[in-house]
């Protein structure tokens, strides 16, 4: 079974906010983790990736993933209205094709 | 480099009309993929390619082909139009020489109404 839940919001903060976005998978064959980012009418972009368990850090944004709850989460610090967008969780396969298995997305607005 | 280019960017078709949604993309990346996005839904793989001449089929792939004759250019023929291939479609594209396979390039998106 491959599937990749994720809660799609809406999800409303002030400016500053900390914001924590997740998902759930059901694959323990999945390796690779990654968030998109999709702003309104265009085509996501990767924000960033992480490869099993662990953290990593990228300016305001944490991606960590455990493995053992088979858990993903986003969180992104002093969130900024440019945030506002919807955040896709992606897995993949476990295939060397690339071919990834994506969320529904959480809508994401930041409000000033 | 213009990155992935899809064309055209709407079209409202007639049930059971035919048309090719265009995909292009210029950075030398071996593997090719298509994807629809219905509202508040992800992406489901449609068809991808990891090289040309070579094609497989992805999650949805009914009512779909697809063809990968140049490394360049991925078309998604769509065969006998139905209201439920109303949809938005990305085409997307990886894996350039010594790079990551899992960081997908996406196309603006083709989206397309059928009455």
């Amino acid at each position: 079974q491959k599937e990749v839940e994720q809660d799609p919001g809406p999800l409303s903060v002030p400016e500053g906010a900390i914001v924590s976005l997740n998902c759930t998978y059901s694959n323990s064959a999945f390796q690779y983790f990654m968030w998109y980012r999709q702003y309104s009418r265009k085509g996501p972009e990767l924000l960033m990736y992480t490869y099993s368990s662990g953290n990593k850090e990228d300016g305001r944004f944490t991606a960590q993933v455990d493995k053992s709850s088979k858990y993903i989460s986003l969180f992104i610090r002093d969130s900024q209205p440019s945030d506002s967008a919807t955040y896709l969780c992606a897995d993949d396969y476990g295939g060397s094709q690339g071919n990834l298995i994506f969320g529904k997305g959480t809508k994401l607005s930041v409000k000033p | 480099n213009a990155g992935v280019t899809q064309t055209p960017k709407f079209r409202i078709l007639k049930i059971g009309q035919s048309m090719t949604l265009q995909c292009t993309q210029d950075m030398n990346h071996n593997y090719m993929y298509w994807y629809r996005q219905d509202p508040g839904m992800g992406l489901k793989l449609i068809y991808y390619s990891v090289g040309a001449g070579i094609t497989d089929k992805g999650e949805v792939p009914n009512g779909y082909n697809v063809s990968r004759s140049t490394t360049e250019d991925f078309p998604l023929r769509l065969e006998l139009a139905a209201p439920s291939q109303t949809s938005v479609y990305f085409c997307a594209s990886s894996y350039p020489l010594g790079g990551d396979p899992y960081e997908q390039y996406f196309g603006p998106g083709t989206r397309l109404t059928v009455t």
